[in-house]
């Protein structure tokens, strides 16, 4: 099946730092979206990417399909940037079975 | 709006029982996905359900089933329960039931400890 790795697995950064999150994937993709989990572990939609760039407030991303990745771009971190960041890929030409695959996700600690 | 929520969200059964989890979407969110959060497996997509029926089903043992009803809430069960199955179940609700080409909603989570 499609593999999709995350890098890097932990990142550890002062407030204020810019950073990037890299998500490759082994095949293509019909959908892409990232999500970010904080320390409570509630989950949070961020983008949805199958291709191109957008961008909300200090986070952007980037997937470029036809390469296999997406970036997630945070600039200015906060603290409350904190948490794990997950992409997720729905691969096509597969069975309806196992659609959606995640990342192992990249954990994000932004020191104040 | 109120968002997602999902019921109870602590749990303690011991293996061979079974447990069903609820979960309510937002209001007029016709879709709902499940998903199971291990430190060992990660994050993998259980099933989603659009309209009362199931539409996408991932990898797991027909030990886990759900069913969705026409105001939308959904259940999940797990039958004959083992110490795997411990873990944290999301739910998330869209609008359309169109999963990844769509913002998801997640709620808190139902932490389900199996001993």
């Amino acid at each position: 099946g499609i593999q999709v790795e995350q890098s890097p697995p932990d990142l550890i950064l002062q407030e204020g730092a810019n950073s990037t999150l890299r998500c490759n994937f082994s095949d293509s993709v019909n959908n892409l979206q990232w999500f970010h989990q904080n320390p409570w572990g509630q989950l949070i939609n961020l983008f949805y990417i199958p291709s191109g760039t957008k961008q909300n407030g200090r986070l952007s991303a980037t997937t470029v399909a036809t390469e296999r990745y997406s970036l997630l771009y945070i600039s200015s971190s906060q603290t409350t940037d904190s948490g794990v960041y997950f992409c997720a890929v729905d691969p096509t030409g597969y069975s309806s079975a196992s659609k959606i695959i995640f990342g192992s996700g990249t954990r994000l600690s932004i020191r104040p | 709006k109120a968002g997602v929520t999902q019921t109870p969200r602590y749990l303690i059964k011991t293996r061979g029982q079974q447990v069903t989890l609820s979960c309510s979407p937002i209001s007029g969110h016709r879709s709902v996905s499940w998903y199971q959060q291990t430190p060992g497996q990660g994050l993998q997509f259980l099933f989603e359900y659009f309209s009362e029926t199931q539409r996408n089903k991932g990898n797991f043992p027909g030990r886990f089933s759900g069913r969705q009803f026409s105001n939308s809430r959904s259940e999940m069960n797990v039958s004959t329960l083992e110490l795997g199955d411990s873990a944290l179940y999301l739910c998330a609700s869209s609008p359309g039931g169109r999963t990844l080409r769509e913002t998801q909603y997640f709620g808190p989570g139902t932490r389900l400890l199996v001993l």
